[in-house]
């Protein structure tokens, strides 16, 4: 069974420009979730899809963190401007959807805010 | 708010002696408590988990039990090897209203020598 991916793997940009991240989730999971990493820390969750609806973004830094999961599937992060303190993994998670169901984590993209 | 305090690392041990990482949790419902486990290289993935209390979650060897009187999930193992090496992460979810993204600890990286 193929896992959640994402893309890219690696990335490094310069403060005030903008990023985005891919993810893929596994096949028939109806719930999506993005987590930012910051090293040192445990992961915090940005932003909860269910299918193609937001359940979740009360964490999400509204005025330059924007994410959308168009026709339920695929899901994009998006970052603009970029602050030096956004440099960390981020992470993609996908589920089934059942409450306390388990999640899936894909490698992460590991960004560096220069 | 909900939040999930663990002991700090890095823990050093020998190959096959007795572990504990400490986990405790503080939340405004019932949650669901989890250890997630990374090993280097890898992503995320679950190691075990309870959802009610005094439930034992058990997988590879590591026991926790969910105990509300303490608000504590502690990890144990019996005997630790060379590829327990990893950050083990405590985390809880409150499911209701479909918003059940996970709250993480910081994570407590464990490193067994031979």
């Amino acid at each position: 069974e193929a896992g959640v991916a994402q893309s890219p793997r690696y990335k490094i940009i310069e403060k005030r420009q903008s990023v985005a991240f891919w993810c893929n989730p596994i096949s028939g999971h109806a719930t999506l979730y993005w987590y930012q990493q910051i090293l040192g820390q445990g992961p915090k969750l940005l932003i909860q899809f269910q299918n193609n609806g937001v359940v979740d973004d009360s964490q999400l830094p509204k005025d330059r963190f924007s994410a959308e999961r168009l026709k339920g599937v695929d899901s994009t992060l998006k970052i603009q401007p970029a602050k030096l303190e956004d440099s960390a993994v981020y992470l993609c998670a996908s589920s089934l959807g059942a409450a306390n169901e388990k999640l899936f984590f894909g490698s992460g993209t590991q960004l560096s805010v220069l | 708010g909900n939040s999930v305090t663990q002991m700090e690392g890095p823990v050093t041990l020998s190959e096959e002696a007795f572990l504990t990482i400490n986990c405790t949790y503080t939340a405004t419902g019932y949650p669901s408590l989890f250890w997630y486990v990374q090993y280097p290289g890898e992503g995320l993935q679950l190691l075990l988990k309870a959802t009610k209390a005094d439930d034992k979650g058990s997988n590879k060897g590591f026991e926790a039990t969910y105990r509300k009187e303490t608000t504590s999930f502690h990890l144990e193992k019996g005997s630790v090897q060379v590829s327990d090496s990893a950050v083990y992460f405590c985390a809880l979810t409150l499911s209701g209203g479909g918003a059940d993204g996970l709250t993480f600890g910081k994570g407590t990286h464990l490193i067994i020598q031979p």
